[in-house]
């Protein structure tokens, strides 16, 4: 069955650093999402992607988070400089165009910002 | 009104029981209504979703319950077992392909 794949599993980085968060969605399928968990809180939404460009992102995604889709597989989160707070778990979903509008989750990665 | 408000936010139940979670939303536009279930280290998987045309939606032990004039919905799970201990998060999203909203979640312990 096709799955969401996310890498790295768990990244742990010193507050000023950037860091990149890789996924790689189910193939045909055109959303992408990003969600963040802080630990033992809800999930939240962070920004979609479609067709190259943000479509929606939420107050959390402010300047120092940017995304892309550097080829035809992979999408990636990129947090130029992390905060203590950036600390959560990241997970990527994706959804089909049409038909539909289940979002399947990767396993996340969990980021740790010292 | 863009909130999921979930309870309880912590559930035991004995194994063969009925776990029941309830969900609440504020937002008429939300039409669609998803469960997740997730286990620790793990990303949500799609448990069951329902859509506000239908009252109840079932699949194998887990239903759903849908009251539209009263915006809440609940997940119901029957003969529960130790292997459903989990973390449940209630959604509702827009049509189309827009951000869930989630609830704050349900940890469940099903007890032998």
């Amino acid at each position: 069955e096709p799955e969401v794949t996310q890498t790295p599993s768990h990244q742990v980085t010193q507050m000023g650093q950037e860091v990149i968060l890789r996924c790689v969605p189910i193939s045909n399928h055109l959303y992408f999402y990003w969600y963040r968990q802080i630990l033992g809180q809800k999930v939240e939404f962070l920004v979609s992607f479609y067709n190259n460009e943000i479509s929606e992102k939420s107050e959390i995604f402010d300047d120092q988070f940017s995304v892309e889709r550097p080829d035809g597989s992979n999408f990636t989160l990129k947090i130029r400089s992390t905060k203590l707070e950036d600390s959560a778990m990241y997970f990527c979903a994706s959804s089909e165009a049409t038909g539909g509008q289940t979002q399947y989750f990767g396993p996340g990665t969990r980021l740790l910002v010292l | 009104q863009q909130q999921v408000k979930q309870s309880p936010q912590s559930l035991i139940v004995q194994k063969g029981g009925i776990s029941i979670i309830n969900c609440a939303y504020e937002n008429t536009a939300f039409d669609y209504f998803p469960w997740y279930q997730q286990f620790p280290g793990k990303g949500p998987a799609l448990l069951i979703a329902i859509r506000p045309d239908v009252s109840e939606k079932k699949e194998g032990r887990f239903t759903i319950s849908f009251n539209k004039s009263a915006k809440q919905f609940s997940l119901h799970i029957m003969d529960s077992q130790p292997g459903d201990s989990a973390t449940y998060f209630c959604a509702a999203s827009i049509s189309g392909n827009t951000p869930l909203v989630f609830g704050k979640g349900t940890r469940l312990s099903v007890i032998a």
